[in-house]
C-alpha cells in the first residue's frame, strides 16, 4: 500500500519560503508516476499547486506559477516544494499526491494522498 | 481560473440516497470526461472514489456512483451510511495551461 507523508515547518514568516517534503512508502518515486502538491485554505476549498514526475519534469498552476518550485529526490524516495514570497494568504493545510502514469487507469486523478500538513504565515 | 462550483451542504438520512452536483464549464467538466470525487474526513487524507466521471477504484463501495450531463457532474450516495458524513470535492482537468480544478467543497451530513 502506498503512503504518502508531508514534513516541514508548521510556522513561517510573511516574505520568507515555506518549505515541504514528501516522503514516499510502499512503492517507488521512480515508477512513472506523478507527484503533487494541493493545498486547502481554512475554511475553503482545494487548490491545485503542481507536479512533477520521475524525471523532473514540473507542471504548475499557472496562479502560483512565478512562485513555486517542486523537486524531486528519487535516491530518497520523496519530492518537496518550495513556494517563496508567502504571505498570510497562503495559511493551508498541504497535502501531498499521486496520480497513475500516463498509461494508468484512472491518470486525471490523484489515487494516494497525504494526510496534510498546516502551515501557517505568521510573524 | 475560478473553482468549480459545488453547495456548501448536503443533508440525509440513514438509507436515503443523495446527489452531490459539481458545475463548471465548456473548458474543464463540459469539455472532459475527466471529472474525479475525493471523500474527506477531516484530519485524515482525501480518498478518490470516482475518476473518469463513473468510474470506481477497486474497495470503493458501489453506493457511490458519478455522472456527468452538459457542465454538470454528479456524485450520487445510496443507502445512505452514518461514515458517509464527510466532504466531498470535485476536481476537472481544464483545458487552461494543462492543470486541475477543484471545487470548494460539500459538507454531507447524515442524520
Amino acid at each position: 500500500q502506498v503512503q504518502l507523508q508531508e514534513s516541514g515547518p508548521g510556522l513561517v514568516k510573511p516574505s520568507g519560503t515555506l518549505s515541504l517534503t514528501c516522503a514516499v512508502s510502499g512503492g517507488s518515486i521512480s515508477s512513472g508516476n506523478y507527484w503533487s502538491w494541493v493545498r486547502q485554505p481554512p475554511g475553503k476549498g482545494l487548490e491545485w499547486i503542481g507536479e512533477i514526475n520521475h524525471r523532473g519534469s514540473t507542471n504548475y498552476n499557472p496562479s502560483l506559477k512565478s512562485r513555486v518550485t517542486i523537486s524531486i529526490d528519487n535516491s530518497k524516495n520523496q519530492f518537496s516544494l518550495n513556494l517563496n514570497s508567502v504571505t498570510a494568504a497562503d495559511t493551508a493545510v498541504y497535502y501531498c499526491a499521486r496520480r497513475p502514469p500516463y498509461d494508468g487507469v484512472g491518470y486525471y486523478s490523484f489515487d494516494y494522498w497525504g494526510q496534510g500538513s498546516l502551515v501557517t504565515v505568521s510573524s | 481560473q475560478s473553482a468549480l462550483t459545488q453547495p456548501a451542504s448536503v443533508s440525509g438520512s440513514p438509507g436515503q440516497s443523495i446527489t452531490l452536483s459539481c458545475s463548471g464549464t465548456s473548458g474543464d467538466v463540459g469539455m472532459y470526461h475527466y471529472v474525479s470525487w475525493y471523500q474527506h474526513h477531516p484530519g485524515k487524507a482525501p480518498k478518490l472514489i470516482i475518476f473518469d466521471v463513473s468510474n470506481r477504484p477497486s474497495g470503493v463501495s458501489d453506493r457511490f456512483s458519478g455522472a456527468k450531463s452538459g457542465y454538470t457532474a454528479s456524485l450520487t450516495i445510496s443507502g445512505l451510511q452514518a461514515d458517509d458524513e464527510a466532504d466531498y470535492y470535485c476536481c476537472s482537468y481544464t483545458s487552461s495551461s494543462a492543470h486541475w480544478l477543484f471545487g470548494g467543497g460539500t459538507k454531507l451530513t447524515v442524520l
